[in-house]
């Protein structure tokens, strides 16, 4: 069975400071993939990004970045200079590369940034 | 570009009601998933189609039961509403064949009174 693990329930800051959301996850299949999504107060899921399970390589997008290491099962996502606008719920989420590839999700992390 | 479109965005209804959810995804996509998020809780997959067969069901309760049409799209049709029933249900779809990415809907909250 696939399982994601988001420790962190809330974490509150003050805006610039830098920020990390930790996801780990279990699964069985060799070939996986990665998610993390956004939801802010209005609701709707928004892609941050994808990560396939045979690609390590650590991925920068602005003030984004994500740290995947397979060893650890982890796939961290960390913000950098936060701002209140990163308010919201973070989602990590896993799928695997047989049958319908449905999405399990960890159990999300309330982020706000306090101004 | 088109995203996946749903409807009712809000729909309110009654104990022991029932409610029809639409789905229309993102031309050319051939596989639909729906998941329900609880207030406070992660998204939880229901069930999926591939090209207008089920092809993978979740925790969905026996009174709710889902198809996709000739077009694609794709109805969630919910009998015996029940207070626990509230909640955002999201539709997403992707290409088989594609990048893996499931493209969400917007979501339509459902709040049963």
């Amino acid at each position: 069975a696939q399982k994601v693990t988001q420790a962190q329930t809330e974490i509150s800051v003050v805006e610039k400071e830098d920020v990390t959301l930790d996801c780990v996850y279990e699964t069985r299949d060799t070939t996986y993939y990665l998610f993390w999504y956004k939801q802010p107060p209005s609701g709707e899921l928004v892609f941050l990004i994808r990560r396939n399970s045979f690609d390590e390589q650590n991925e920068i997008s602005g003030r984004y970045s994500w740290n995947f290491q397979k060893s650890t099962s982890s796939f961290n996502f960390t913000i950098t200079a936060s701002q209140v606008v990163d308010s919201a719920v973070y989602f990590c989420a896993l799928s695997g590369n047989q049958g319908a590839q449905k999405l399990v999700f960890g159990q999300g992390t309330r982020l706000t940034i306090n101004p | 570009a088109a995203g996946v479109i749903q409807s009712p965005r809000h729909l309110i209804k009654e104990k022991r009601e029932t409610a029809t959810l639409k789905c229309y995804p993102i031309p050319r996509h051939d596989t639909v998933y729906w998941y329900q998020q609880g207030p406070g809780q992660d998204p939880q997959f229901l069930i999926s189609f591939y090209e207008k067969m089920q092809s993978d069901k979740g925790s969905i309760p026996d009174r709710f039961s889902a198809q996709q049409f000739s077009d694609y799209h794709s109805e969630l049709n919910m009998s015996s509403l029940e207070l626990g029933d509230s909640a955002l249900y999201f539709c997403a779809s992707t290409l088989r064949t594609g990048n893996h990415e499931q493209y969400f809907g917007p979501g339509t909250r459902l709040t049963v009174t």
